[in-house]
């Protein structure tokens, strides 16, 4: 059972490039989630979805989409990276019952310079 | 907004000794988590609280949940060298898909 996939584990940018985080889930769960970590301020939500085709906003979207086409993968997607969006991103997910105990992938390690 | 906020966020300690962390949050939330996370790794869930009163214990870690004070704690028994980590703490509105931490505590646990 692999859990929560993300690829790359790390990766490094120029300011402006695009690229996507990949992430994908194989326990059928409905909730996905991508957060961002960066150091002394725990994890922030940046976007999440409750089901395929559909996302909502987290606490801090700026700069960054998603999608959810199918229930297993739920790609983040930087659309012109900045030094700011340096940080370790976490993907995320969860049934939608009482426990709804979140299970997180490994982390990307993204440096923009 | 919802805020969470966990004290202390840096603790140094000896195998053996008992500690806290303390997680206190802003507002009403309908579940509490506790995680851990090693260096350079993933986090990995510890406890769901649920409800006031709330208390789970496995091997050396005990949580609690009062809701009415907006706290949860972290009990640490006779601690030994395999329990230093990060440990954060998280609540929600609407489930596990939206989750506010705290900072986290980062353990250490020195022989």
């Amino acid at each position: 059972n692999a859990g929560v996939t993300q690829t790359p584990k790390f990766q490094v940018l120029k300011t402006g490039q695009s690229m996507t985080l990949q992430c994908a889930q194989d326990m059928n769960h409905e909730y996905m989630s991508w957060y961002r970590q960066d150091p002394g301020m725990g994890l922030r939500l940046i976007h999440y979805s409750v089901g395929a085709g559909i996302t909502d906003q987290g606490e801090v979207p700026n700069g960054y989409n998603v999608s959810r086409s199918t229930t297993e993968d739920f790609p983040l997607r930087l659309l012109s990276a900045a030094p700011s969006q340096t940080s370790v991103y976490f993907c995320a997910s969860s049934y939608t019952n009482s426990l709804g105990r979140a299970f997180f992938g490994q982390g990307t390690r993204l440096t923009v310079v | 907004e919802l805020k969470v906020e966990q004290n202390p966020l840096f603790l140094s300690m000896q195998e053996g000794k008992n500690y806290t962390i303390y997680c206190n949050y802003s507002t009403t939330s309908d579940r509490l988590y506790w995680y851990r996370q090693d260096p350079g790794k993933s986090l990995e869930s510890l406890f769901v609280l649920l409800s006031n009163g709330a208390v789970k214990q496995e091997g050396r870690l005990m949580a609690s949940l009062d809701t009415k004070a907006r706290l949860s704690t972290l009990h640490i028994t006779a601690a030994v060298h395999d329990l230093s980590a990060t440990y954060f703490c998280a609540v929600s509105f609407e489930g596990a898909q939206k989750l506010v931490f705290g900072q986290g505590t980062r353990l250490t646990i020195n022989p």
